[in-house]
């Protein structure tokens, strides 16, 4: 079945850095990539969604200029989460669809977890 | 290899009752999640299991057994509006979520 990896899964970063996250479709191409974020046990928080070769289109309350999204290819999209600060703590998941709009064609990632310290 | 197993569609009727299974294999367990989702919309979370047995929450409710590595979610009383995808996902040892491939329910008049 297509796969969708996250790279890193785990980071720890101080407090005004940035960290990007990757998104990859290893085996098919994603002309759109979805971000979400999830806070222990809680939904996943739709974030952003992630267009090839165009812009992102954020969610209502999500600050486009902290989350830089960038999806230059048709297998790779990026989240750089800028001067994070221990709130920006959590799960980020990205997640793609393979061909057509079904629920069940819609692939995840593993995840990555953020810490902010 | 980690895995997820799910049925990939389930059909049932409205005002019955429905259990979706999941099997699961992976690298450590730090719980298992269920999430419904439907069509163009974001997952809504349905239920956290960490320990062995039933957790019931209004119509809905998830079952966990670690040493079988197996869960269920059971859904009573379908309405229509339940006729979605359910996706169950454990997260491993290194907290990564490990996902299903999501089961299609029809809920039939």
């Amino acid at each position: 079945g297509a796969v969708v990896s996250q790279h890193p899964s785990w980071v720890i970063c101080k407090s005004g850095t940035s960290v990007k996250i990757e998104c990859r479709s290893l085996d098919f191409q994603a002309t759109t990539m979805f971000w979400y974020r999830q806070f222990p046990k809680q939904s996943l928080m739709l974030m952003a969604t992630s267009n090839e070769g165009s812009k992102a289109t954020y969610e209502q309350g999500v600050e486009k200029d902290k989350f830089l999204i960038n999806h230059a290819s048709l297998t790779l999209s990026t989240l750089t989460v800028t001067s994070a600060h221990p709130e920006d703590s959590s799960f980020y998941i990205c997640s793609a669809p393979t061909s057509g709009a079904d629920v069940g064609e819609q692939y995840f990632g593993p995840g990555t977890r953020l810490t902010v310290t | 290899g980690q895995n997820i197993d799910q049925p990939t569609e389930m059909t049932a009727t409205e005002g019955a009752i429905v259990q979706i299974n999941c099997t699961y294999q992976t690298s450590g367990f730090n719980g298992l999640f269920w999430y419904q989702q439907h069509a163009g919309e974001a997952p809504t979370f349905l239920s956290y299991n960490v320990l062995d047995g039933l957790e019931e929450k209004g119509r809905f409710s998830s079952f966990l057994s670690r040493s079988k590595g197996y869960s269920y979610l059971l859904l009573k009383e379908l309405q229509m509006k339940d006729s979605a995808s359910y996706l169950c996902a454990v997260m491993d040892s290194n907290y990564q979520l490990i996902w299903g491939a999501g089961t299609k329910l029809i809920i039939k008049p």
